[in-house]
Order: structure tokens, then sequence, then C-alpha cells
């Protein structure tokens, strides 16, 4: 079956702008998380919706900002962008909790200027 | 809170060679422990998972991690190294009752030499 799909994979924004990042589960899955993977900081949590519900968020700003739809497709948005937001957005899929495998996408990769 | 170290940033081996990798994790209670594997403009790929039992688990590509509740410790091994196992390696620590949610530690990027 197919992956986890992100789109796009590569985004330049300027300081100020937003954006909107996409991420397409695998079929059936119905949990998505987002983490942030910059060099300084590591990978780190965004949030998890799980059947159109956020189930868990981390420790991000308000600017950031996901949803989920009913086919379990998700979209982070990012507003008024700053530079250190520069990094790789990741995204993961699952069936339900921890006890199922997560599987993620090859992500995407954004640059602030 | 849990936390993931991974006291290692780089580790260089040859061809052939064992190796391990350290992670030690803070959590409270029993955790959800993970080993992944990132190769160069790729995402995330699971090698292996503890969640209760046998303390060692396999996994895919000839790793094994054991898991020390003692230590607090889930180190990952292989016993000989090939050159596509250069990559970088995340540990990662789950709570049942935090969803999904992962913390991982910093990451130890492993070369393979010739």
């Amino acid at each position: 079956k197919a992956g986890v799909t992100q789109t796009p994979r590569y985004l330049i924004k300027t300081r100020g702008q937003q954006v909107t990042l996409s991420c397409s589960p695998i079929s059936g899955h119905r949990s998505v998380s987002w983490y942030q993977q910059t060099p300084g900081q590591g990978l780190q949590f965004l949030f998890e919706y799980f059947s159109e519900t956020q189930r868990n968020k981390g420790n991000f700003p308000g600017r950031f900002s996901g949803r989920q739809f009913s086919n379990s497709r998700s979209e982070m948005n990012v507003s008024t962008l700053e530079l250190g937001d520069s990094a790789l957005y990741l995204c993961a899929s699952s069936e339900a909790g921890l006890d199922y495998e997560q599987y993620f996408g090859p992500g995407t990769r954004l640059t602030v200027t | 809170a849990q936390s993931v170290t991974q006291p290692d940033i780089h580790i260089t081996v040859s061809e052939g060679a064992s190796l391990e990798l350290r992670c030690n994790y803070s959590y409270g209670a029993t955790p959800y422990l993970f080993w992944y594997v990132q190769s160069p403009g790729q995402g995330l790929q699971l090698l292996l998972k503890y969640f209760s039992g046998d303390t060692l688990v396999q996994g895919i590509k000839g790793f094994e991690a054991e898991f020390k509740r003692s230590q607090s410790s889930f180190n990952l091994r292989k016993p000989s190294v090939h050159w596509s196992d250069a990559a970088e390696y995340f540990c990662a620590v789950g709570a049942r009752a935090a969803g999904n949610k992962l913390t991982f530690g910093g990451g130890t990027r492993v070369l393979v030499k010739p």
C-alpha cells in the first residue's frame, strides 16, 4: 500500500508570510502526528490529530496550528513565519495508539528567508 | 516529563565490526521505547520497539536492543555493520496516556569505514 505522502517537498517563504503543509496518511490510518526537525533542537513533537480531533499538543507557539479532515488527511499551518521556523517538517500516521507502528513521510523542507 | 539522551553524537565504525548505540530515558512508568533510522533526505523508519515482555527485542536489518529498567537504558546493537547502515539513529520514548506523541533523543550519526 502507498506510504505517507507530504506536499510540497520543498518550500521557500519570506518572513511574515504564512504556509500550509499537507500530509496524506496511509489508507485506514486515523492518527496523524507532526514533528519539526532542526539541527539545533532535533525532533520535536508539534501535535497529533486522531479522528479529526487534536489529541495532543507540543510546546509550540500558537502560530503553529493544524487540522484533520474526515478522510484523515491533515494540514498544518504556520502564520507569521520567522527565520527559526526553517526546518524539516515530518508527519507520521498510525492506525491508533502506540501499540501500532507509526509510519513517517519524507518531510517538507521549509526555508524561511 | 519524558526525556531521552543519546550520549554519542557521532560514531565511526569499520564495515563488519559490531555497533552499539546508547540510549538513556527518563520516565516514571514503563515506557514505550523505539529506535528509528533516518537516511539523508528521508523520513524515519522504525527499526524496533519495546512495550513489555522479553527485554531483548529483535528488529529489522539485523538490529536488536535490550531494555534494562535498572539502568533506564535501551541500547541498540548490530553484530556486523554494513556500509548501508550509515545513517542517523534516533531513540524515542512514548507513553500510552500521551497518544502517539514521541520524545526523541538528539540522534547518533553513524559513519561506516570501508
